[in-house]
């Protein structure tokens, strides 16, 4: 089905530990998102790329970085992993970082730093 | 700056109708979106208003008020499956900037 695909589903790491967070559209859409939720807190904006080749800070780019590695992919990297980034983290994705597109979610990566 | 503000609860029983509000303060923004999340998992997309007034998809429908700086989803008939946590976010006017979301508000849905 296309859509948005995120690996992995669920992850464990230590504090310290650093992990890459993949995303992958199939929609052909230039515009791209990490965000991550949290209990009582929404969700809240960390990086995005408007389209291949450019990256922004959101709300809450300390300790994330990102690639665009190409117009279907958009990785989210922790170098350096605390229990304060233990989150659920999802992408989407949008035709552009338009006005009235709505986004597309992937299913979420579950991550827990012990 | 940008805040949206809307309840972290609302309760209802099958077959009523409920609305959730949204209220911002932001300087500039181009329009006012919903998402549904049911729990575990992914956010969906349900509506986008640009215009002040309501748009309707179905049970749902969304309005939205620029000159008193809210908006709200309406949700009709409701059923148990409508359970779900509700989000508005707005896309700010600033140039090259992704959406804001809400904390979100809880639908519990009885029988």
């Amino acid at each position: 089905n296309a859509g948005v695909t995120q690996t992995p589903k669920f992850q464990v790491l230590k504090t310290g530990q650093s992990m890459t967070l993949q995303c992958a559209q199939d929609m052909n859409h230039n515009s791209m998102y990490w965000y991550r939720q949290d209990p009582g807190m929404g969700l809240r904006l960390i990086y995005y790329s408007a389209s291949e080749g450019t990256t922004d800070k959101g709300e809450v780019p300390n300790g994330y970085n990102v690639s665009r590695l190409n117009k279907r992919e958009f990785s989210l990297r922790l170098e350096s992993a605390a229990p304060s980034q233990t989150s659920v983290y999802f992408c989407a994705s949008s035709p552009d970082l338009g006005r009235n597109y709505g986004y597309t979610f992937g299913s979420g990566t579950r991550l827990t730093v012990v | 700056g940008q805040s949206l503000e809307q309840p972290s609860e609302v309760t209802a029983v099958e077959g009523a109708i409920v609305q959730i509000n949204c209220t911002y303060q932001t300087s500039g923004f181009y329009g006012l979106s919903w998402y549904q999340q049911h729990d575990g998992g992914a956010p969906t997309f349900l509506s986008y208003n640009a215009l002040d007034g309501l748009e309707e998809t179905g049970r749902f429908s969304s309005f939205l008020s620029r000159s008193d700086s809210y908006g709200y989803l309406l949700l009709q008939e409701l059923q148990m499956k409508d359970s779900a946590s509700y989000f508005c976010a707005e896309n700010p006017r600033q140039a090259g900037t992704a959406l804001i979301f809400g904390k979100g508000t809880t639908l519990s849905v009885s029988s």
